[in-house]
């Protein structure tokens, strides 16, 4: 069973610009989650998606957002990259509807901003 | 609001000796608690989860940890450390079992000597 896949799992980009990151999750999952990791804030919620729906947003300015398509995929885009955005991000799939379980992890794209 | 708190950025312990991480979190309810262990340049692997079915909670590699509600505690123990246990260790607390959305802990890097 293929596990969650982040793409690119690298990237440069310069401040001002625009990055967009994708997550397959794993089959039959249709909750997906993403988070930030940076060593001074340690892990930090963006948003999940499930069934297309935004069903909790973190708390980030409106240039991060995200979406999911209908093969439960989910993108998110960074736009005006600012030096701060440089992480780590984390795609996480579950069942979500199934009551308490576990967050997949994929291994994460790793975005500098110069 | 939920938080946790993870007593020690670093620990250090000696091949084969006990090894306990602690985690305590803040919340107006019980809450479900998951410890996710990550490797470098990996994703996070879920260890064990508190769901309220049993306060003694087992999870993968030999590791447990109990949900103290008195002591609003959920400290992550193994008996015997092993170099392989080297990594960094999330606590983490949802007030759902629905959702995507984990609070985080700021990570404890455990440290295994020979």
């Amino acid at each position: 069973k293929a596990g969650v896949t982040q793409t690119p799992r690298y990237l440069i980009k310069t401040r001002g610009q625009q990055v967009t990151l994708s997550c397959s999750p794993i089959s039959g999952h249709r909750s997906v989650s993403w988070y930030q990791q940076t060593p001074g804030q340690g892990l930090q919620f963006l948003f999940e998606y499930f069934s297309e729906t935004q069903r909790n947003k973190g708390n980030f300015p409106g240039r991060f957002s995200g979406r999911q398509f209908s093969n439960s995929r989910s993108e998110m885009n960074v736009s005006t990259l600012e030096l701060g955005d440089s992480a780590l991000y984390l795609c996480a799939s579950s069942f979500r509807d199934r009551g308490p379980g576990e967050l997949f992890f994929g291994e994460g794209s790793r975005l500098t901003v110069l | 609001a939920q938080s946790v708190t993870q007593l020690g950025s670093h620990v250090s312990v000696s091949e084969g000796a006990l090894v306990l991480l602690r985690c305590n979190y803040s919340s107006s309810v019980p809450p479900y608690l998951f410890w996710y262990v990550q490797y470098p340049n990996q994703g996070l692997q879920l260890l064990l989860k508190y769901t309220s079915a049993a306060t003694l909670v087992k999870g993968i590699n030999g590791f447990e940890a109990e949900f103290k509600k008195s002591e609003t505690s959920f400290h992550l123990t193994k008996p015997s450390a092993h170099m392989s246990d080297a990594a960094e260790y999330f606590c983490a607390v949802s007030l759902s079992g629905n959702t995507g959305k984990l609070i985080f802990g700021q990570g404890t890097t455990l440290q295994v000597k020979p």
